[in-house]
């Protein structure tokens, strides 16, 4: 079935450097590919998405790429803060489809 | 406030006593979907709705039930529950059944099957 991977599972940076998480999908009818961002003991919420119509997109200090052909797909965080720290998920849904796929998370670390 | 609100948000109980979980949106979205989070595991659909009287499967649906009698509501049964059903869950909505707009989710519920 369809499946995606998320890597690293566990990232830790200093606050300021830039921290990339990585995923890889294997259906390649996917289309919509959005991260979300979890606080500890909340709800994920989206931070950016992006279409397959597009290469990259960029929103402040975030940003996401995507290489369709290498059914890869990355988040981009740079001067990176605390209030970074969460866990991350990436997922991958396709058009006209109802699953969406999330990636196991990775789990950012940003020391002050 | 645009919102999924989930009842409860903890819950312990004891193997094989049913259990609902009720999820409500007030964004009058067509797709409704639960999920469970697991350590390592990410969040993995369980059951989806497209709409009104319409529901599938996800990728983890044994051991559950869902109903979608009205556009708000999409509650989570689990029928007799076992301890491998203990997790975090989620329901989310989003605005139409096509794939490509973001997924708002509620609070969680943590279940303890004991």
């Amino acid at each position: 079935g369809e499946n995606v991977e998320q890597h690293p599972s566990t990232l830790s940076v200093q606050e300021g450097d830039s921290a990339v998480i990585k995923c890889t999908y294997s259906d390649s009818a996917s289309n919509y590919f959005p991260w979300y961002k979890q606080e500890l003991g909340k709800r994920p919420q989206l931070i950016i998405d992006i279409r397959s119509n597009v290469g990259e997109k960029k929103d402040q200090r975030i940003a996401v790429t995507l290489n369709k052909t290498a059914k890869h797909f990355s988040l981009h965080i740079t001067e990176t803060q605390p209030e970074d720290s969460a866990v991350y998920f990436c997922a991958a849904s396709r058009a006209g489809g109802f699953k969406t796929i999330f990636g196991a998370g990775t789990r950012l670390f940003v020391k002050a | 406030e645009a919102q999924v609100t989930q009842n409860p948000r903890y819950l312990i109980t004891v193997t094989g006593k049913k259990l609902t979980v009720t999820c409500s949106q007030n964004m009058n979205h067509e797709y409704m979907s639960w999920y469970r989070q697991d350590p390592g595991l990410g969040l993995r659909q369980i059951y989806y709705s497209m709409n009104v009287e319409v529901t599938d499967k996800g990728d983890v649906p044994e051991g559950y039930k869902v109903s979608r009698k009205e556009k708000r509501n999409f509650p989570l049964i689990l029928e007799s529950p076992s301890p491998n059903q203990t997790s975090l869950y989620f329901c989310a909505s989003r605005p139409g059944t096509g794939s490509n707009q973001p997924q708002h989710f509620g609070d969680g519920t943590r279940l303890s099957i004991l």
